[in-house]
């Protein structure tokens, strides 16, 4: 079964880095866009980025833009989420999630569970 | 503008119908979906493109869109159909996502 699994979360100082990741198995990684997003404690969810399945396209919310970077290698099913300069107001549970159907028009049919990030001195 | 509003909060009684709607200048020409998260979970996607379910999503959701409104309808909700439900689209771009605020829905 499709199974997303992130990692790499913790506890950071503001204006530090983090890298998060997401494993994915059960399907066919290298078919499929792949997309973060997040939720802050108590709030709604937030588009963060999303990454083509060859990984020659990236899109970014304006509010990560040219801090974060996601990247993909499809040799080992695996994505991440390279987050510089982090903020207080980055501190959220961060998802990925995939798209379904061959262009994505189908949203996003599975996610993972989760990873908490949290920017604090 | 890439803003979709929903309104906060939904409240039905068992066996009633529930319609949560969302608004988004774009959404004449962009499809609109539907996510449900439950308390501590993942979100759960319940509709794509308009008015498409899912396998698995119970026949009693549905989809429909409309000019700048999209609306979720539940049929019969149910109470373990109490949950925040979210709508998800395109911009006006064709490449940034957006999602809406956010409508908790209560069954009681």
């Amino acid at each position: 079964q499709v199974q997303l699994v992130e990692s790499g979360g913790g506890v950071v100082q503001p204006g530090r880095s983090l890298r998060l990741s997401c494993a994915a198995s059960g399907f066919t990684f290298n078919n499929f866009g792949i997309h973060w997003v997040r939720q802050a404690p108590g709030k709604g969810l937030e588009w963060v980025t999303v990454i083509s399945y060859d990984g020659s396209k990236k899109y970014y919310a304006d509010s990560v833009k040219g801090r974060f970077t996601i990247s993909r290698d499809n040799s080992k099913n695996t994505l991440w989420l390279q987050m510089n300069s982090l903020r207080a107001e980055d501190t959220a549970v961060y998802y990925c999630a995939k798209e379904g159907g061959d262009y994505g028009e189908m949203g996003l049919d599975y996610w993972g569970q989760g990873t908490l990030v949290t920017v604090s001195s | 503008s890439s803003e979709l509003t929903q309104p906060p909060s939904v409240s039905v009684s068992p066996g009633q119908t529930a319609r949560i709607t969302c608004s988004g200048e774009a959404l004449p020409k962009k499809y609109a979906y539907w996510y449900q998260q439950k308390s501590g979970q993942a979100p759960v996607l319940v509709i794509h493109e308009d008015n498409k379910r899912p396998s698995g999503i119970p026949e009693r959701f549905s989809g429909s869109s409309s000019g700048t409104m999209a609306t979720l309808t539940i049929n019969g909700a149910q109470v373990e159909d109490e949950a925040d439900y979210y709508c998800y689209s395109t911009d006006s771009s064709g490449n940034r996502r957006i999602f809406g605020g956010g409508t908790k829905l209560t069954v009681l």
